[in-house]
């Protein structure tokens, strides 16, 4: 059974505490991304990794931080730096690198994260 | 700077009609869009994807356009039945400065159909 997990479903956090999302996957996708959604707006893109070892910044990467050291696993970390992190968070994979112009991304079921 | 808008944020209807959904983006130098589905709290389900070079995606009662020139795309769904009701997102692949693809999204319809 393919897909990709997200846990925990939902996450409270005091302010200045750092937290871990975990997102595995088990599809053998090269790339794997993080986005952040809030409500009335698109989705917009933390970090990305096309390949185990690398990541990128992506437009709101600040206050956040992640690891690819296996192929299967892309957490990401909120740190006490992220001044407004209470959101819902996706994990996503596509199975071509992000050079690729075909990256159609496969989604999980999301983290929900409640700053207290 | 390349901008996705979806056109209404909400949208109710009676169960039977047939509706339109609309994606629109400013550059049209796009690789391809694709359509979303999302349930309350749930992750994205990609619905249809279309390539730069297509004009139509179909998947069941869904019918996805693409018109690059224009910068338009359009969602039909038939005989709309209360199990879509859920939030609908279009999001178009670009090169990004970088030179990686990236996908820039709308801010998604939310669907509502009544029984």
């Amino acid at each position: 059974d393919g897909g990709i997990t997200q846990s925990p479903k939902y996450l409270f956090r005091k302010e200045g505490q750092n937290v871990t999302l975990s997102c595995e996957q088990n599809l053998n996708h090269d790339a794997m991304y993080w986005y952040r959604q809030d409500p009335g707006q698109g989705l917009r893109l933390i970090y990305y990794s096309q390949i185990v070892n690398d990541f990128q910044k992506g437009d709101i990467a600040e206050g956040y931080s992640v690891s690819r050291e296996k192929k299967e696993s892309f957490p990401l970390t909120v740190t006490s730096a992220q001044k407004n992190p209470t959101a819902f968070y996706l994990c996503a994979s596509s199975i071509s690198p992000t050079y690729s112009s075909y990256n159609e991304q496969f989604f999980g079921p999301g983290t929900r994260l409640t700053v207290l | 700077k390349q901008e996705v808008t979806q056109i209404p944020a909400a949208l109710s209807v009676p169960e039977g009609e047939n509706l339109v959904l609309n994606c629109s983006f400013t550059d049209s130098a796009i690789y391809n869009l694709q359509w979303f589905r999302q349930d309350p709290g749930k992750g994205l389900t990609s619905l249809l994807l279309i390539q730069s070079s297509q004009r139509e995606q179909t998947s069941g009662r869904l019918n996805a356009s693409l018109d690059k020139s224009s910068g338009r795309s359009t969602l039909y769904i038939a005989a709309s039945q209360p199990g879509d009701s859920a939030t609908y997102l279009c999001a178009v692949s670009l090169l990004g400065p970088d030179s990686n693809y990236q996908l820039i999204w709308g801010a998604g319809t939310k669907l509502i159909i009544k029984p």
